[in-house]
């Protein structure tokens, strides 16, 4: 069947220091793979998209790699700040043409 | 305009009540979504319209009924609700449907309690 999992639940990191989110994928050959941020009681917002081609994508001290090989994707947050605090998601388009979400992590920055 | 509007923010409603949510985007997308979302959880997808066009329902109860009466609003009422029903209902846009390369634009959401 097909999966998506985000490695784990929740992060907890000091600030300053660079956060690592993984999702790894079963089953599916994505074009597209997209990061979410999701703040308590709001809707996700968009991140990042990273194409198969593209190993390596950064916008700002955010950066994802994609490996269609190993079927996963790694979120890095450098300088990690308390306002990073959220929940990140991950999402891939299946052959149906949807947006398949992660379970998230839900990341906290202490000071 | 990057901004998806939903109204209500909260509705509490009763298992007879009829209601519905409003979701409105001036960014000129032409694919709208409905999501539903529980606590801990990842939205799970429940409508998709492309061209104002249902392109995706994913077998969800017809106690949910959506419309798209124009390409920048996207409703969806309610009828006849049970508890389980409770959750975030999120709206969201994108410039094209099925379509991975776009990005969609979450509306804030609707916090709906089914009493």
């Amino acid at each position: 069947s097909q999966k998506i999992e985000q490695n784990s639940e929740a992060l907890n990191i000091q600030e300053g220091k660079t956060a690592t989110l993984t999702c790894n994928y079963t089953n599916y050959s994505p074009a597209y793979l997209q990061w979410y941020r999701q703040d308590p009681g709001r809707g996700p917002v968009f991140l990042l998209l990273i194409r198969e081609n593209e190993k390596e994508k950064r916008k700002e001290r955010l950066k994802v790699t994609f490996d269609t090989t190993l079927k996963q994707s790694l979120f890095h947050i450098t300088a990690s700040q308390p306002a990073d605090s959220a929940t990140y998601l991950c999402a891939l388009y299946n052959q149906g043409g949807k947006l398949i979400f992660g379970q998230g992590t839900e990341l906290s920055v202490k000071p | 305009d990057t901004e998806v509007t939903q109204t209500p923010k909260h509705l509490v409603m009763g298992m007879t009540n009829k209601k519905s949510l409003k979701c409105e985007q001036h960014m000129g997308h032409r694919a709208m979504y409905w999501y539903k979302q529980k606590a801990k959880k990842p939205p799970e997808l429940m409508f998709v319209y492309s061209y104002e066009k249902l392109s995706i329902n994913e077998s969800v109860p017809s106690r949910f009924s959506p419309e798209c009466p124009n390409s920048s609003l996207l409703n969806l009422h309610l009828h006849a609700l049970q508890p389980e029903d409770s959750a975030l209902y999120l709206c969201a846009s994108s410039r094209s449907a099925h379509d991975g390369t776009y990005e969609q634009y979450f509306g804030p959401g609707t916090r709906l309690t089914v009493t």
